[in-house]
């Protein structure tokens, strides 16, 4: 069964703190990763997209890594205004959600 | 450009009540789709649609009807609500069907309660 799983569910982080969050999946025929940001009250806000083991993008704190079995959003030198849950989701025939993890960043 | 845009953004129904929750999007997206979010699940598919004229169920898809008549609107009907129906549900869209290098727009949300 294609599932896709994130970890952990809640993260406390100090301003500055640098940590991962990570998002494991067991489907067959990857054919995208998506990262997410969701804000309270909000909508998903889309941040990025990986195709393949190896790949890497990076959006100012956020760098997002991909290998075959999973994806890691790395956080470097967090902030207060990163605190949000952040959602994975596979594409692999139909697009699937993990459960997501809230990030909170205390100044 | 509002972007997806949903309302209302709090409804409560009692059990049995039928109700419309509208979407609506301005930059001609063919695809567009409702999901629901419960608490410690991912996003849940309910409906989705391909273009104008074109829809297709999801995961979810008991006790939801929708149409698709425009390509700018994409309106989730609720049958006969019931307390499992409780959630907080969004709609997205995007220029093709997801995952063709094409993520997903959401909007805000409509909260629903039902008692």
């Amino acid at each position: 069964e294609d599932q896709v799983t994130q970890s952990p569910e809640a993260l406390r982080l100090q301003e500055g703190e640098s940590s991962s969050l990570n998002c494991s999946y067991t489907v067959s025929g990857l054919r995208g990763l998506f990262w997410y940001r969701q804000d309270p009250g909000k909508g998903p806000e889309f941040l990025f997209t990986l195709y393949s083991a190896g790949e890497e993008k990076e959006k100012e704190r956020l760098k997002a890594t991909l290998t075959k079995k999973e994806s890691f959003l790395h956080i470097t030198a967090p902030k207060p205004e990163d605190s949000a849950t952040y959602l994975c989701a596979v594409q692999a025939g139909k697009l699937i959600f993990g459960q997501g993890t809230e990030l909170s960043v205390k100044p | 450009n509002a972007g997806v845009t949903q309302t209302p953004k709090f409804q409560v129904l009692k059990t049995g009540q039928s109700m419309t929750l509208q979407c609506a999007q301005d930059m001609n997206h063919e695809y567009m789709s409702w999901y629901r979010q419960d608490p410690g699940m991912g996003l849940r598919l309910i409906h989705y649609s391909v273009g104008a004229g074109i829809t297709d169920q999801g995961e979810v898809p008991n006790g939801y009807n929708v149409s698709r008549s425009t390509t700018e609107d994409f309106p989730l009907r609720l049958l006969s609500a019931a307390p499992s129906q409780t959630s907080v549900y969004f709609c997205a869209s995007s220029p093709l069907s997801p995952g063709e290098d094409s993520p997903l727009h959401f909007g805000n949300g409509t909260r629903l309660t039902v008692t």
